[in-house]
């Protein structure tokens, strides 16, 4: 049973430039939430995909955005990027509902995006 | 002042000495997580807790709800408990959506 699968593992971009990265849940979940964490920081939420719609979002600008597919798999696309937009990017999968409410979100690996 | 507050936020020690990690918030919560990362980036959920007192092998994790207050012990620390443990609240239950601290990196030492 593999759990959360993401892609790149890594990737370099350069100022204004736009990248896509890849998340696919833990089989059997069906929502995704994003973070964004900076060199010696705890991740930071930026938003949450269930039912191919964004459920919730955090204090991130409009040049990220997101989206599901009908698999329940994700893209985080980041637009313009900027030199503080370096971080590790991580996914994490859950199942929505309140009987799974008890449960943690599972983690992928992350995506370490480094921009020039 | 961040939401979640994490203490030390670095800690050598040797191998066998009891680990103490603490963790004060100041929202009201639904759950209180502690995880574990390593060097690599991958974040693994150690324990989700509430109420009371989990254990599980050599860790475990404590919540005081009245004073928002959490901590992660580890007992007869080895090298490989070398990683980073974050701790995580989540508001409302049920919206996975983590405030998390900035972490503990813990070395130990053979």
């Amino acid at each position: 049973d593999a759990g959360v699968t993401q892609s790149p593992t890594h990737l370099i971009k350069t100022r204004g430039q736009q990248v896509t990265l890849r998340c696919s849940p833990k089989s059997g979940h069906d929502t995704v939430s994003w973070y964004q964490q900076a060199l010696g920081q705890g991740p930071q939420f930026i938003f949450q995909y269930y039912e191919e719609e964004e459920r919730q979002r955090g204090n991130f600008p409009d040049r990220f955005s997101g989206h599901q597919f009908p698999n329940y798999s994700s893209e985080l696309n980041v637009n313009a990027l900027l030199l503080g937009d370096s971080a590790l990017y991580l996914c994490a999968s859950s199942r929505f509902g309140t009987e799974y409410s008890n449960q943690p979100q599972h983690f992928g690996d992350g995506t370490r995006l480094s921009i020039l | 002042k961040n939401e979640v507050e994490q203490s030390p936020q670095n800690l050598t020690a040797q191998e066998g000495e009891f680990i103490t990690i603490n963790c004060s918030y100041s929202v009201g919560i639904s759950a209180l997580h502690w995880l574990q990362q390593h060097p690599g980036g991958g974040i693994v959920s150690l324990f989700m807790l509430s109420s009371g007192k989990k254990k599980h092998g050599r860790l475990i994790a404590t919540i005081n709800i009245q004073e928002k207050h959490s901590s992660l012990h580890i007992t007869a620390s080895h090298p490989r408990d070398s990683a980073v443990y974050i701790c995580a609240v989540e508001e409302n239950s049920g919206t996975y959506k983590y405030i998390f601290g900035t972490g503990t990196r813990l070395k130990v030492l053979a």
